[in-house]
């Protein structure tokens, strides 16, 4: 059964930068794009970032654009996220997913959270 | 990209039907056989129910149903259960990898 395991989050001040990992396990990784989402306190989900298989490609959504990294490491089957310039509206749970079977997310880690505060 | 637009809560009883809406535009869920819809339950992750409009994953009961028309996709839960009280997204690729949600609609089981 495939395994997602995120970690990183916490408590960061307005400006400030922290780093997600997701740990993937029991599927091979390196043959499937990987996605970041998150989900604001009591609100909806939102798309962040998708990196393909290989790390060429990456994609981002507008509200990130430029602050937020994402990238992966295929030999320890790893992705993150680097977050920087944080604001308070990136506050929330941020998940990992799989796109392993067409285009939607078929597996989720059980996410983790980010507060943006001073 | 805006969210897609669904409806802040739908109920129904025990044993019948519901239908959740997910409404878009031609760049969205017009544009794409790609809408998903997913089910959260308080404090959980989120789980794939419908993927390319009316798919089914594996072990996914077959009360759930989903089908779209123009730019309106919708989500159809027959046979109404408790364990079927929880929040539902739909979501529609954009291409490039990118994809939009819907705002989320809240299932209550009367």
């Amino acid at each position: 059964e495939v395994q997602l395991l995120e970690s990183g989050g916490g408590l960061v001040q307005p400006g400030g930068s922290l780093r997600l990992s997701c740990a993937a396990s029991a599927f091979t990784f390196s043959n499937y794009a990987m996605t970041w989402l998150r989900q604001a306190p009591g609100k909806g989900l939102e798309w962040v970032s998708t990196i393909s298989g290989n790390g060429v490609g990456t994609y981002y959504a507008d509200s990130v654009k430029g602050r937020f990294t994402i990238s992966r490491d295929n030999s320890e089957s790893t992705l993150y996220l680097q977050m920087n310039s944080l604001r308070a509206e990136d506050t929330a749970v941020y998940y990992c997913a799989t796109r392993r079977y067409g285009r939607y997310f078929d597996s989720w880690g059980q996410g983790t959270l980010v507060t943006v505060s001073s | 990209q805006s969210a897609l637009t669904q409806p802040a809560s739908v109920s129904g009883s025990p044993g019948q039907s519901i239908t959740i809406s997910c409404t878009g535009t031609s760049s969205d869920v017009g544009g794409y056989n790609y809408v998903s819809w997913y089910q959260q339950y308080p404090g959980k992750a989120p789980k794939v129910m419908i993927y390319d409009v009316s798919n089914r994953p594996s072990g996914v009961s077959n009360r759930f149903s989903g089908s779209k028309s123009g730019n309106t996709a919708s989500l159809t839960i027959s046979g109404l259960q408790a364990e079927d009280e929880a929040d539902y997204y739909c979501s529609s690729y954009l291409g490039s990898s990118t994809y939009v949600f819907g705002t989320g609609t809240k299932v209550t089981v009367l």
